[in-house]
């Protein structure tokens, strides 16, 4: 079963870059590493997936080593607003997605 | 598009009560989950369907049954409730199989006393 593991917390201040690293060690071969990001009394939002190397997008970057045991997420340039729980999501056995407990981001002024 | 929508926002309930907490999305999406977040926890996967017809078993089952006869359509139904399933409900869907971005609804926060 492929789980996860993160930080709990992180705190930042406002224009800090954020790195959030998950392990996950049973990855199988097939899968994707998938980040949620989550804000207090809503469902989880999609930021970004990858397979191996690097992805970049609007919001986040994506870092996968060549063993793809480990992911980091990277935020550019932080605000109050990207205060939230981060979750590192890796498909589990015969497709059941397991959600670690995530990390919870804390950015201060 | 409306998204993935859930009903009701807010519920209490009595132990040993029954109820259903419908989802519904209009995407088009196979791929429809529910999920639980008890408080400063991640989400557990409760069932999973991968179609119209077909439902299966993740993480916590216990207590908890789902049919999927539409696409739209997948609700979740509490047998008799306990207080432990006191928790946030979420409704997730997606275009195909896991690796598929997931699209949540709003949650349905359930107490039962």
């Amino acid at each position: 079963l492929a789980k996860t593991t993160q930080p709990i917390s992180m705190d930042s201040y406002e224009g800090q870059e954020v790195n959030i690293t998950c392990s996950h060690n049973n990855i199988a071969t097939n899968d994707y590493i998938t980040w949620y990001q989550q804000f207090p009394s809503q469902g989880p939002r999609f930021i970004i997936q990858g397979y191996k190397t690097k992805v970049t997008n609007e919001v986040a970057s994506l870092f996968i080593p060549a063993d793809r045991k480990s992911s980091t997420l990277s935020l550019p340039r932080v605000s109050l607003s990207d205060t939230a729980v981060y979750y590192c999501l890796v498909p589990g056995r015969a497709g059941k997605s397991t959600f670690g407990d995530g990390t919870t981001l804390t950015v201060k002024p | 598009n409306a998204g993935v929508t859930q009903t009701p926002k807010f519920q209490v309930l009595k132990t040993g009560q029954s109820m259903t907490l419908q989802c519904a999305q209009d995407m088009n999406h196979e791929y429809m989950s529910w999920y639980r977040q008890d408080p400063g926890m991640g989400l557990r996967l409760i069932h999973y369907s991968v179609g119209a017809g077909i439902t299966d078993q993740g993480e916590v089952p216990n207590g908890y049954n789902v049919s999927r006869s539409t696409t739209e359509d997948f609700p979740l139904r509490l047998l008799s409730a306990a207080p432990s399933q006191t928790s946030v409900y979420f409704c997730a869907s997606s275009w195909g199989d896991y690796q598929e971005t997931q699209y949540f609804g709003p949650g349905t926060r359930l107490l039962v006393l």
